[in-house]
């Protein structure tokens, strides 16, 4: 069966560094998406890893490793405005979006 | 500006009272689908379309409709709800290229009583 297992919930503190990891096992790989959800409102697109490692963006970095079958999202410079929940999704051969259950990010300040 | 509209945002109807959300989208994606989203099981996929006149059965169709008509357009019907569907739905849209991500609407939350 398809999978993508990341941790239900995490904490950590304003200005700090956090890593949410995702680890999966799909049909075939075309891509990682990762997004951001506030609660109540619509998922929003973060980044796309489909080649393995390190895409930057601003504040925000995922990585990607294939043989692993495993990505990070990190979250730098921690703003209260950051917590959310954190999907992580892998598109697979038949190019459907296959969702984790995300990863709730409290922010203490 | 590119987005993708559902109505109603909120809804509560009664058991069995036959009910439609309506998706749009301006973005001329071929791609369209519907998800639910519960706690603790995140998002569901219902149906999925991959053009005009093309649906696809996602994980959790039972009890729900489709139909894809136009490019733009992609309504989720109930035809007889049960207190079971109460929860949040998204429409979602995508082009076809390689490197697509989708782009959801902002939810309908749906309440059967």
């Amino acid at each position: 069966g398809q999978n993508i297992d990341q941790p239900t919930e995490m904490t950590a503190t304003e200005g700090a560094i956090v890593q949410i990891n995702c680890t999966y096992q799909t049909s075939g790989f075309n891509g990682l998406f990762w997004y951001q959800q506030h609660a109540g409102e619509a998922p929003t697109f973060l980044s796309y890893n489909v080649l393995d490692g390190l895409e930057e963006k601003g504040r925000f970095s995922s990585f990607l490793s294939r043989s692993k079958g495993y990505s990070y999202l990190l979250l730098k410079e921690l703003q209260m405005k950051d917590s959310a929940s954190y999907l992580c999704a892998v598109r697979d051969s038949n190019y459907q979006l296959i969702w984790g259950a995300g990863t709730k990010l409290i922010i203490k300040p | 500006e590119a987005q993708v509209t559902q109505n109603p945002r909120y809804l509560i109807t009664v058991t069995g009272k036959k009910l439609t959300v309506t998706c749009s989208q301006n973005m001329n994606h071929e791609y369209m689908s519907w998800y639910r989203q519960d706690p603790g099981l995140g998002l569901r996929q219902i149906y999925y379309s991959m053009n005009v006149e093309v649906t696809d059965k996602g994980d959790v169709p039972e009890g729900y409709k489709v139909s894809r008509k136009e490019k733009r357009n992609f309504p989720l019907i109930l035809e007889s709800p049960s207190p079971n569907q109460t929860s949040l739905y998204f429409c979602a849209s995508a082009s076809q290229g390689p490197h697509y991500g989708y782009t959801f609407g902002s939810g309908t939350r749906l309440t059967v009583v």
